[in-house]
């Protein structure tokens, strides 16, 4: 119950496209939704993040989809560049049972051509 | 604001062997938790600490290990290494206990021969 499902592992998409990476849960207790982005050789970088009471969340060229009920959410990256070029983690916790702990999805390894 | 820090950045070790890692939080910052990340199983929570107490422990065996120092800083420490131990080991830091935002350091790179 503590998995979340990260969807596709890899992905490819033309410069100034959109990418769509999905991420669904199980656990009802998750409380917090970031979206990490790693590049070889870093540690993963906050990109952004959700919690359940709002629906979409939008940064830049980022925006987060969320959905309760399905318990499902999803990282769009609008106008996608080469240097988005690198993986993406999803990830989720809960305050209230396991504290700062983030269980992490498997990653999505984002490809941008130019 | 200076990241969060860890040495060293790359490590290798033998098995049978013990290793210590080092993490400097973010200023301010009072909470740290430490992640596994290989391959195979991705990344994995260790442990967490705040205020010098082990708040929160991961699916690890006994030979993982940590502790945290009254300026925040932590170490963690793996004996007895084993093949699969080999991994980047990263250390994250937030303003306080239960607060999600967390912050990553660049890891260190552990290679168990």
């Amino acid at each position: 119950q503590q998995q979340v499902k990260q969807s596709p592992q890899s992905l490819i998409v033309q410069k100034g496209g959109i990418s769509i990476i999905n991420c669904a849960y199980e656990n009802t207790a998750f409380d917090y939704f970031p979206w990490y982005q790693q590049f070889p050789g870093k540690g993963p970088a906050l990109l952004i993040a959700i919690r359940p009471d709002v629906s979409e969340k939008k940064e830049g060229r980022f925006t987060i989809s969320f959905n309760k009920s399905a318990k499902q959410f999803s990282l769009h990256i609008m106008d996608s560049q080469p240097g988005d070029s690198a993986t993406y983690f999803c990830a989720a916790s809960s305050k209230e049972t396991s504290g700062s702990r983030l269980t992490f999805g498997e990653g999505t390894q984002l490809t941008v051509n130019p | 604001k200076a990241g969060v820090t860890q040495t060293p950045r790359y490590l290798i070790k033998t098995r049978g062997q013990q290793v210590t890692l080092s993490c400097s939080p973010i200023s301010g910052h009072r909470s740290v938790s430490w992640y596994q990340q290989t391959p195979g199983q991705g990344l994995q929570f260790l442990f967490e600490y705040f205020s010098e107490t082990q708040r929160n422990k991961g699916n690890f065996p006994g030979r993982f290990s940590g502790r945290q120092f009254s300026n925040s800083r932590s170490e963690m420490n793996v004996s007895t290494l084993e093949l699969g131990d080999s991994a980047l080991y990263l250390c994250a830091s937030s303003l306080v206990l239960g607060v999600n935002e967390q912050f990553f350091g660049p890891g260190t790179r552990l290679t168990v021969l």
